[in-house]
């Protein structure tokens, strides 16, 4: 059973168009993790984010988190081909046993 | 590239058969994770190991094992194979357990159940 839900499963955009994506539960998390995963690859970490109500931004993707903690969000601005994949959302105590969602796919064509 | 190598990186094998998956964590991590993405379940946590040391398990079955050992290298054991085990396995790594420690994924094992 997923415990975090994204959405939308799928994303297609064009150059220069402005996505978010989001990542919501029912439970409380001390912390969710935004990774990107392309084809071939495994997931690469993008940030971290702990306080309830915390944004952070890493050049143009801004990364939200809920005030309850339950949810979370990333908007992409102005988006680039490089930023097709797949993108995935990840919650838990011990930073090991994350629970992942299943993912946001995103696709970014010129 | 993350520093965290696995391998076979493609294998195909017959169902009732076993095989091995085998990671080498990143230099100077001490934990290692092992992972499983499918289509239909997405990414699921197996095992965690710190120095040696079983120290969390998820949706890990029982046809399934793992191991780290003196040399931090990890394997996971896969065995009596079915057709719904084809799926990536990842194989990840961090410096210690716990708040604040980054997770780095390997490239993954696709393993192919015929």
């Amino acid at each position: 059973t997923q415990l975090l839900e994204q959405s939308p499963q799928f994303l297609s955009i064009q150059e220069g168009e402005n996505l978010t994506v989001y990542c919501n539960s029912s439970s409380v998390f001390s912390s969710l993790q935004w990774y990107r995963q392309e084809p071939g690859e495994g997931p690469v970490l993008l940030v971290t984010v702990v306080t309830g109500g915390e944004v952070k931004k890493l050049k143009r993707l801004t990364f939200q988190f809920g005030d309850a903690r339950k949810d979370s969000s990333l908007h992409i601005t102005a988006a680039q081909p490089g930023d097709t994949g797949l993108y995935l959302c990840a919650g838990g105590g011990s930073w090991g046993k994350l629970q992942f969602g299943a993912g946001t796919q995103v696709v970014v064509t010129p | 590239d993350s520093g965290v190598t696995q391998t076979p990186k493609h294998l195909i094998t017959a169902t009732g058969q076993r095989v091995t998956l085998r990671c080498s964590p990143r230099s100077g991590d001490l934990s290692v994770y092992w992972y499983q993405q499918s289509l239909d379940q997405g990414l699921q946590f197996l095992i965690q190991y710190y120095n040696g040391e079983e120290r969390a398990k998820g949706n890990i079955l029982e046809r399934f094992s793992a191991q780290q050992f003196p040399d931090l290298h990890s394997e996971l054991n896969l065995s009596s194979l079915e057709l719904g085990d084809s799926a990536l396995y990842f194989c990840a790594s961090s410096v210690a357990t716990g708040t604040g420690n980054t997770i780095y994924f390997g490239e993954g094992s696709w393993l192919t159940v015929v």
